[in-house]
């Protein structure tokens, strides 16, 4: 089966910028994750759909990153305007159960 | 929420020796217990899960065990191969909102 696309791979802006990712799931997969991924950390869940509502979107820093999920299926994730802590890998994961298949993930760096 | 620490952060072992990667959790309402493997410049994969009613799995030479009652979960890899040499993480998931909270990482090198 095709697996979690993600794009665009890498990209790279200036603070104050804004930039905007976007997932495509695994088909049939309800739920969808937003996770930040920092240098030598681990995943950390930024957003969390169920079809196309939220479930959970307790860390993600509402001030400045938006993210929809429009028909329950593709999502984008939105930052405006980044912040040099905002560099990062954006990584899109689905589920039809428990377990979550990750897509490639985003680089952003921001200068 | 739920608190994942992971121990160590970096391991190098030598070919054919056995590793272990050892997590502890903090929230008991967590049951689903997965393993990802995550080499330079890609994805997670998921390589091993327990679930919370089980207390050893195995898959060939991975092996995962679940103490509940002290809330921690280990990752034993044995007969470890140069393919092996990736940062692993360890992850907890609670039944009640299923959010996933992950370890910080072991970054695992085996030499050859």
């Amino acid at each position: 089966e095709a697996g979690v696309a993600q794009s665009p791979r890498y990209k790279i802006i200036e603070k104050r910028q804004s930039v905007a990712f976007w997932c495509n799931p695994i088909s049939g997969h309800a739920t969808l994750y937003w996770y930040q991924q920092i240098l030598g950390q681990g995943p950390k869940l930024l957003i969390q759909f169920q079809n196309n509502g939220v479930v959970d979107d307790s860390q993600l820093p509402k001030d400045r990153f938006s993210a929809e999920r429009l028909k329950g299926v593709d999502s984008t994730l939105k930052i405006q305007p980044a912040k040099l802590e905002d560099s990062a890998v954006y990584l899109c994961a689905s589920s039809f159960s428990h377990e979550q298949y990750f897509g490639p993930g985003t680089r952003l760096t921001v200068t | 929420g739920e608190n994942v620490e992971q121990h160590p952060s970096t391991l190098s072992v030598q070919e054919g020796d056995s590793a272990v990667i050892k997590c502890t959790y903090s929230d008991s309402a967590s049951n689903y217990f997965p393993w990802y493997k995550q080499e330079l410049g890609k994805r997670p994969q998921l390589i091993i899960d327990i679930r919370s009613n089980v207390g050893e799995k195995k898959d060939q030479r991975i092996a995962v065990t679940l103490n509940k009652t002290a809330k921690h979960f280990s990752l034993h890899i044995t007969e470890t191969q140069p393919e092996d040499s990736a940062v692993y993480f360890c992850a907890a998931r609670r039944s009640n909102d299923y959010k996933l909270s992950f370890g910080a990482g072991t970054t695992v090198t085996v030499r050859a």
